[in-house]
């Protein structure tokens, strides 16, 4: 139990395009989800938080108008990197707490690795 | 400002222990957990630890002293397919966002 999934696992884009990655808790309710991104051979910084219901909390330095993030459903989180660039290359990955009492596990998506040409 | 120290790279031979050390200054605690990381691939759970003293599981043992903000993660009998990025990461609040080290590579040589 408790798996998150996410699609695409890879996309290819040119620059200035916009790029959708969806976030699915598969066997439980996540009214919160968090998004990372990961640099090669770097750890994974946190992004943002996704509340379902409400609006996205946003870690400094990450901006709110180029990732957009949308927590549509207790299963599902959307983030939107709009008007790709190629320093937007970069493996991002979504985590929801467990459900079932879990709540101490967070579990990852399989990630996906996004390069703007 | 918050810091999470752990080595950057461990090599040790097939059957043997290693230890990862990591060193936590945060605004908070609210639990430290261990995660293996395989290239590419993202972050598969090892262990929580949210009170002192020691969490064993299998060949993984992790070690958390809040007052020292100190933990370690053990790896005993290695594998080859333990060869993998072992990251630190300190919960501060109650929201469960994750704050990571910057990751421990695990080489192991037959």
């Amino acid at each position: 139990g408790a798996v998150v999934s996410q699609h695409p696992s890879r996309v290819i884009c040119k620059s200035g395009t916009s790029v959708k990655i969806e976030c699915r808790s598969l066997d439980f309710q996540a009214t919160t989800m968090f998004w990372y991104r990961q640099f090669p051979k770097q750890s994974l910084m946190l992004m943002a938080t996704s509340n379902e219901g409400s609006k996205a909390t946003y870690e400094q330095g990450v901006e709110k108008d180029k990732f957009l993030i949308n927590h549509a459903s207790l299963t599902l989180s959307t983030l939107t990197v709009t008007s790709a660039h190629p320093e937007d290359s970069s493996f991002y990955i979504c985590s929801a707490p467990g459900g079932g009492g879990r709540y101490n596990e967070q579990f990852f998506g399989p990630g996906t690795r996004l390069t703007v040409l | 400002g918050q810091n999470i120290d752990q080595p950057t790279e461990m090599t040790a031979t097939e059957g043997a222990i290693v230890q990862i050390n990591c060193t936590y200054q945060t605004s908070g605690f609210n639990g430290l957990f261990w995660y293996q990381q395989h290239a590419g691939e993202a972050p598969t759970f090892l262990s929580y630890n949210v009170l002192d003293g020691l969490e064993e599981k299998g060949r993984f043992s992790s070690f958390l002293s809040r007052s020292k903000g100190y933990s370690y993660l053990l790896l005993k009998e290695l594998q080859m397919k333990d060869s993998a990025s072992y990251l630190c990461a300190v919960r501060a609040d109650s929201w469960g966002k994750l704050q990571f080290g910057a990751g421990t590579q695990v080489v192991v040589t037959p």
